[in-house]
């Protein structure tokens, strides 16, 4: 059974850092695309990470390029998101997730939540 | 970035057919997924690739579509498909989701 249990969320203040952890299992994660994406409260899923199968390609989109950084250890089987300089509006729940190609997010994690606030 | 756009809300009864709708602002190819997701739960894929049906997920639901129109069914709707639907792309970058078309059942 696959499992993803994401770890390392709360509250934190802006401009401060955080980072994200994602625990993989029931697959053999080295073989997959991995991914982050959050979920504002009461809103809509909004891609923020993927990383290629040996960590050496990651794709973000402009709202957190340059803040935020995501990489993986194959041999824990494990994904990371280093996030930075975080602001109000990245406020939200992360949910890991397994990706597929370019054929959508097939597993997600039950999510972490993240709340940037002085 | 790409922007997809689906009708707020939809009420049905259960037995019926619902048609779900997602219209991207541009192209995407045949690049569009499908996600339920229930209150207080992660999203679950149901369909891949506009008209795939992901692992388990019965074939009450399908998909269809492509280019810019795409479309999510059920049929027939049952009482535990009561849901937020969100459509998603992968053709474009950045990925970009839907807002979502929440289903209630009358």
């Amino acid at each position: 059974e696959v499992q993803l249990v994401e770890s390392g969320g709360g509250l934190v203040q802006p401009g401060r850092s955080l980072k994200l952890s994602c625990a993989a299992s029931g697959f053999t994660f080295s073989n997959y695309y991995m991914a982050w994406v959050r979920q504002a409260p009461k809103k809509g899923l909004e891609w923020v990470a993927t990383i290629s199968t040996s960590g050496s390609r990651t794709y973000y989109p402009d709202s957190v390029k340059g803040r935020f950084t995501i990489s993986r250890d194959n041999a824990k089987s494990s994904l990371y998101l280093q996030m930075n300089s975080l602001k109000s509006e990245d406020t939200a729940t992360y949910y890991c997730a397994r990706q597929r190609s370019s054929e959508g997010f097939d597993y997600w994690g039950q999510g972490v939540m993240v709340t940037v606030s002085s | 970035d790409t922007v997809l756009t689906q009708s707020p809300a939809l009420a049905v009864s259960p037995g019926e057919r619902v048609s779900i709708s997602c219209r991207a602002s541009e192209g995407v190819n045949s690049y569009m997924h499908w996600y339920q997701q229930k209150p207080g739960q992660q999203p679950k894929l149901l369909i891949y690739k506009a008209s795939n049906l992901a692992s388990g997920v019965p074939a009450r639901f399908s998909g269809s579509g492509s280019g810019t129109d795409f479309t999510l069914t059920i049929d027939p709707v049952e009482a535990d498909d009561t849901a937020t639907y969100f459509c998603q792309q992968s053709w474009n970058d950045p990925y970009t989701f839907g807002a979502g078309t929440k289903l209630e059942l009358k």
